[in-house]
This record gives structure tokens, C-alpha cells and sequence, in this order.
């Protein structure tokens, strides 16, 4: 069974502090894919980005920037210079590779980014 | 392109009663998946459609189901509704169905309350 783990319920900032949103995940599977969706307060989820678990390599998009580390089964993602329209629930989740079956997205329970001046 | 479109967007309900949601697929994408999202949780996976037909169901009572159409667009139906039915319903909407890469689009949800 695949599990998704954001022990982070809800972080407050200031703006222009930087922020890391936690997320351990576990799998069976040895190809996988990670996820980062944002959600604010409209209700719809915003993808971020996608990774496989071939692709341990650190990538950087703007402020946003992600941490990849299969040792420790963790994604994290950090947002640099944080930003009030930063202010969302993040979600992490996980795919199954292609199996046959549903390609279904595992998330976890979201982190509540809360950014204020 | 249009992006995913959900309605109604906010639906009032009372325990017993049936509900459809619908949601219109982004163009050129052939599979919707939906998900149920409690208060305060992460989306939960109740099944996907691909060409019209059921390609995987998650953990939901048979009391859930759905349709595809030929336009790929979907319904979502919940019977004999609970109170623990409300919840944001998101429908997501991507090429192909059995490659766990494909990024999701994700609609903006209905919000479904039963009283």
C-alpha cells in the first residue's frame, strides 16, 4: 500500500521568510512518481511539479525548489522568499507507475501555509 | 484550451437523498479521475473512466458510481447520500490512464453539504 505522510498541520511565516514543507512517503513499488499540488482557497488543486524515483537531482523553479532524497523517503519542498499569495494548503502525493491499473494519486493530509506580513 | 470545469459548484443535500456531479474534461483528455476531499484531509480516490468505461475504484461504498461520456466528459452519482458525504468533490481529467506520470488537471470541485 502507498502512504503519504506531511506531518506539518499548518505553518505561519512572515513574508520573505523561507519555509520547508515536509513530506515522507512509502511504497512497495520501485518506480514511482511524487507530486506537489497546490491548493488555495478557490478549492482547486494547482500541480508544481512531478518526479520519478529515477531522478533523484534537485530542481529549482523560481522560488520554489524541491528535495528529492529516496534514503529517507522524503520530497520536500521549500518555497524561498515566501510571499502572502503564497498563503495555500500544499499537497504531496504519489502515483503508481504504469501497471495496468488506475493511475491514481495518493495524497497526504496537506500542509496550511499561512504567510502574513 | 479549456481547463476542467465542475457544476454545480456548491450543492445543498439531505441525508437519503441522490446527487450527480458533473465535470467536463480538459480538451483532449480522454480519462477523468475523481476524488473526495473531507475537511481538513487530502483527496481520496473513488475510481477513474477511460473511454467510457470503470478503470479502478478505490475505497467507496457501490453507492458511488459513475459514467463516462463518447465527449469524455463525467458524472458522478452518490445514492441513499450520508451525512458523511460532505465533502469537496474534485474531478481531475489527463491523457491516457495507465501511466502513473501523467500529470492530473484538477477542476475547481463542487462542494456537497448534507444536512
Amino acid at each position: 500500500a502507498q502512504k503519504v505522510t506531511q506531518a506539518q498541520t499548518e505553518i505561519s511565516v512572515v513574508e520573505k521568510e523561507d519555509v520547508t514543507l515536509d513530506c515522507v512517503y512509502e511504497t512497495r513499488d520501485t518506480t514511482y512518481y511524487l507530486f506537489w499540488y497546490k491548493q488555495p482557497p478557490s478549492g482547486e488543486l494547482v500541480f508544481l511539479i512531478r518526479r520519478n524515483s529515477f531522478d533523484e537531482q534537485n530542481e529549482i523553479s523560481g522560488r520554489y525548489s524541491w528535495n528529492f532524497q529516496k534514503s529517507t523517503s522524503s520530497f520536500n519542498f521549500t518555497i524561498t522568499a515566501s510571499q502572502v499569495v503564497d498563503s495555500a494548503v500544499y499537497f504531496c502525493a504519489l502515483s503508481k507507475p504504469n501497471t495496468g491499473t488506475a493511475s491514481k494519486l495518493t495524497f497526504g493530509t496537506g500542509t496550511r501555509l499561512q504567510v502574513t506580513l | 484550451e479549456t481547463g476542467v470545469t465542475q457544476s454545480p459548484t456548491h450543492l445543498i443535500k439531505t441525508r437519503g437523498q441522490q446527487v450527480t456531479l458533473r465535470c467536463s474534461s480538459q480538451s483532449g483528455h480522454n480519462t477523468v479521475s475523481w476524488y473526495q476531499q473531507a475537511l481538513g484531509q487530502g483527496p481520496q480516490f473513488i475510481f477513474q473512466y477511460y473511454r467510457e468505461e470503470e478503470n479502478g475504484r478505490g475505497n467507496f461504498p457501490p453507492r458511488f458510481s459513475g459514467l463516462q461520456f463518447p465527449n469524455y466528459s463525467s458524472e458522478l452519482n452518490v445514492n441513499a447520500l450520508e451525512l458523511d458525504d460532505s465533502a469537496l468533490y474534485l474531478c481531475a481529467s489527463s491523457s491516457g490512464v495507465r501511466t502513473g506520470s501523467n500529470e492530473q488537471f484538477f477542476g475547481p470541485g463542487t462542494r456537497l453539504t448534507v444536512l
